[in-house]
């Protein structure tokens, strides 16, 4: 099984800050998922990379797929109170099983 | 319509009952995933369906059984659960189970085995 090491695993800022989490691995996937989670709800998909070196914004969210595809992170531009939730990137294996890294709790305070 | 349904929200169950989870999804998607989620951590794959056949079966205990009576359902039938297995259970789906395609989550089943 593939593994994906995402960090940082707790993140606590305060508004309008700007943040970044990564997530990475020793092999490569065919594409990789961001999700966000709020507590008690379902993992809501944010974005899809798929191509090496590929970039997608989504409003003030940044999400870049590493060129070799082992690789991704999300930044956060001038973070607000809700985007407060669990963060977890997940990456295609063979069966089309996801690998999830282990999430990333972020806290933005007002 | 991304949407998948799952009922009931909250279940409270003894460890001798027998329940039922249930999922929904009319996107026509054929591949239907339950996931296993405690608190603060990932998704934890169970079982995977593929044209309403088990594909995947992540070695999990009998007392959780599966079945996909037609490609839109997806049920988990639930017996002399422990108290470790309280927890979110959640239902994804995706078009089919090749790795081009994303999985849409349910709201999930919170679970609490007493």
């Amino acid at each position: 099984t593939q593994l994906l090491e995402q960090s940082p695993q707790f993140l606590s800022i305060q508004e309008g800050e700007n943040l970044t989490v990564y997530c990475n691995s020793s092999s490569v996937f065919s594409s990789l998922q961001w999700y966000r989670q709020e507590p008690g709800e379902g993992p809501v998909l944010l974005v899809t990379v798929v191509t090496g070196g590929e970039v997608k914004k989504l409003k003030r969210l940044t999400f870049q797929f590493g060129d070799a595809r082992k690789d991704s992170s999300l930044h956060i531009t001038a973070a607000q109170p809700g985007d407060t939730g669990l963060y977890l990137c997940a990456g295609k294996e063979y069966g089309n099983k996801l690998v999830f890294g282990a999430g990333t709790i972020l806290r933005v305070k007002s | 319509d991304t949407e998948v349904t799952q009922t009931p929200k909250h279940l409270v169950m003894g460890m001798t009952n027998k329940k039922s989870l249930k999922c929904e999804q009319h996107m026509g998607h054929r591949a239907m995933y339950w996931y296993k989620q405690k608190a603060k951590k990932p998704p934890e794959l169970m079982f995977v369906y593929s044209y309403e056949k088990l594909s995947i079966n992540e070695s999990v205990p009998s007392r959780f059984s599966p079945e996909c009576p037609n490609s839109s359902l997806l049920n988990l039938h639930l017996h002399a659960l422990q108290p470790e297995d309280s927890a979110l259970y959640l239902c994804a789906s995706s078009y089919t189970s090749a790795p081009t395609y994303e999985q849409y989550f349910g709201p999930g089943t919170r679970l609490t085995v007493t």
